[in-house]
């Protein structure tokens, strides 16, 4: 069964270091979402594509994250610099095109230090 | 704004106990309700939907009916077993509002021999 895939799985990273997570989407998924999920809450969207477009980023920390989608398949979330608010899991998800076939990652957990 | 209330966790049972998880909603309009399932280790998965009133979501013995009256799509199953245990996130999507989830906290389920 294909999945959504996500490195790393953990990072452990210093305050005002960057970093970077990589998510490869189920092939034939146009969408793409990038959400972040603190513990003990739900996840929050970050970033949506449409192929190589963003369609919606508007709760994307834009002074700090940063998100690409080049050729419409996989796609890097950075941040830069990281702070320790920033701890949280970071979740991928792709879909044809509605909520109910979107398919999530096992996620990338960030630790800030 | 929008927004999705769950009970708060852990919810500890003994296998073949009842299960109920509340889930409340704020919304405008009238939006599509879901619950999504996330086992240790893996990505969240979409349990069961519903998207209008009245309307009820089943799936693997899981049930929920969205009540628009009371705002509500408890989470419910007649008799758990030990591999239920999992993080349930309760969701909502506006309609018209494209693919953007809004999660609750999520709901921590544990089932014990």
């Amino acid at each position: 069964e294909a999945e959504v895939a996500q490195s790393p799985r953990y990072k452990i990273t210093e305050k005002s270091q960057a970093v970077a997570f990589w998510c490869d989407p189920i092939s034939g998924h146009a969408t793409l979402y990038w959400y972040r999920q603190i513990l003990g809450q739900g996840p929050e969207l970050l970033v949506q594509f449409q192929d190589e477009s963003v369609v919606d980023d508007s709760q994307l920390p834009k002074d700090r994250f940063s998100a690409e989608r080049l050729k419409g398949v996989d796609s890097t979330l950075k941040i830069q610099p990281a702070e320790l608010g920033d701890s949280a899991m970071y979740l991928c998800a792709s879909s044809l095109g509605t909520v109910e076939t979107q398919y999530f990652g096992p996620g990338t957990r960030l630790l800030v230090l | 704004g929008d927004s999705v209330t769950q009970m708060e966790g852990p919810v500890t049972l003994s296998e073949e106990a009842f299960l109920t998880i509340n889930c409340t909603y704020t919304a405008t309009g009238y939006p599509s309700l879901f619950w999504y399932v996330q086992y240790p280790g893996e990505g969240l998965q979409l349990l069961l939907k519903a998207t209008k009133a009245d309307d009820k979501g089943s799936n693997k013995g899981f049930e929920a009916t969205y009540r628009k009256e009371t705002t509500s799509f408890h989470l419910e199953k007649g008799s758990v077993q030990v591999s239920d245990s999992a993080v349930y996130f309760c969701a909502l999507r506006l309609t018209g509002g494209g693919n953007k989830l809004t999660f609750g906290t999520g709901t921590q389920l544990k089932v014990e021999l």
